[in-house]
């Protein structure tokens, strides 16, 4: 299994730039979570999904969309980047019945 | 969720055991003890968790007092490696919210 994977691993955008950030998961996690983590900082939830077709706001969702058209994958959407959403974004999915969250190893965003 | 309060900072001697406590006093019957850490620039990564007795796995150990106000992560052999970022964080086992990270234990192992 490859687990969690996320691309691209880097990118710098300009304000008002806008990309999508790839998150699959091949452990068929019925969960999945976008997160931020700012420099010296604990994670923040942005979004999260309990299955396809189902999504649902965390605690920072301004200025992001979120799909979940496949159990797999869970594609993080920015659509006027801010120099505020410059920070490395996780992508995590889990199982149902367990707290254990597998992550992957991340996206770092700079946006200029 | 309850709440969690972990030191900023520890050192460890490479070789010996790195023993990182957790204060989680408000915690209530159904509420899991996990632990995960973060090695600079990663994921975080899952290490342990527990209800109320200890548990052990490849990675480390979880000491839980009895009345499960406060836990201790042991790693017995530190590495250089196991220099990261640990988080102990409290929540109800099984549910589907996210998991809410403090800032952590900053963990260095040192030769």
């Amino acid at each position: 299994n490859a687990g969690v994977t996320q691309t691209p691993k880097f990118r710098i955008l300009k304000i008002g730039q806008s990309m999508t950030l790839q998150c699959t998961q091949d452990m068929n996690h019925n969960y999945m979570y976008w997160y931020r983590q700012d420099p010296g900082m604990g994670l923040k939830l942005i979004y999260y999904s309990v299955g396809a077709g189902i999504t649902d706001k965390g605690e920072v969702p301004n200025g992001y969309n979120v799909s979940r058209s496949t159990t797999e994958d869970f594609p993080l959407r920015l659509e006027l980047a801010a120099p505020s959403q410059t920070s490395v974004y996780f992508c995590a999915s889990k199982g149902v019945g367990t707290d254990t969250q597998y992550f992957g190893p991340g996206t770092r965003l700079t946006v200029l | 969720d309850a709440k969690t309060t972990q030191p900023p900072s520890m050192d460890c001697a490479e070789g010996r055991a790195a023993n990182l406590p957790c204060n989680h006093s408000t915690i209530s019957g159904n509420e899991y003890v996990y632990w995960y850490r973060q090695i600079h620039s990663q994921g975080p990564q899952y290490i342990i968790h527990g209800l109320k007795n200890n548990e052990t796995n490849e990675m480390a150990s979880l000491i839980i007092t009895e009345d499960r106000k406060s836990s201790t992560l042991i790693l017995p052999h530190a590495t250089l490696r196991d220099t990261a970022v640990y988080y102990c964080i409290v929540r109800v086992g099984g549910s589907q919210g996210n998991l809410i990270f403090g800032k952590g234990t900053k963990l260095s192992v040192k030769p």
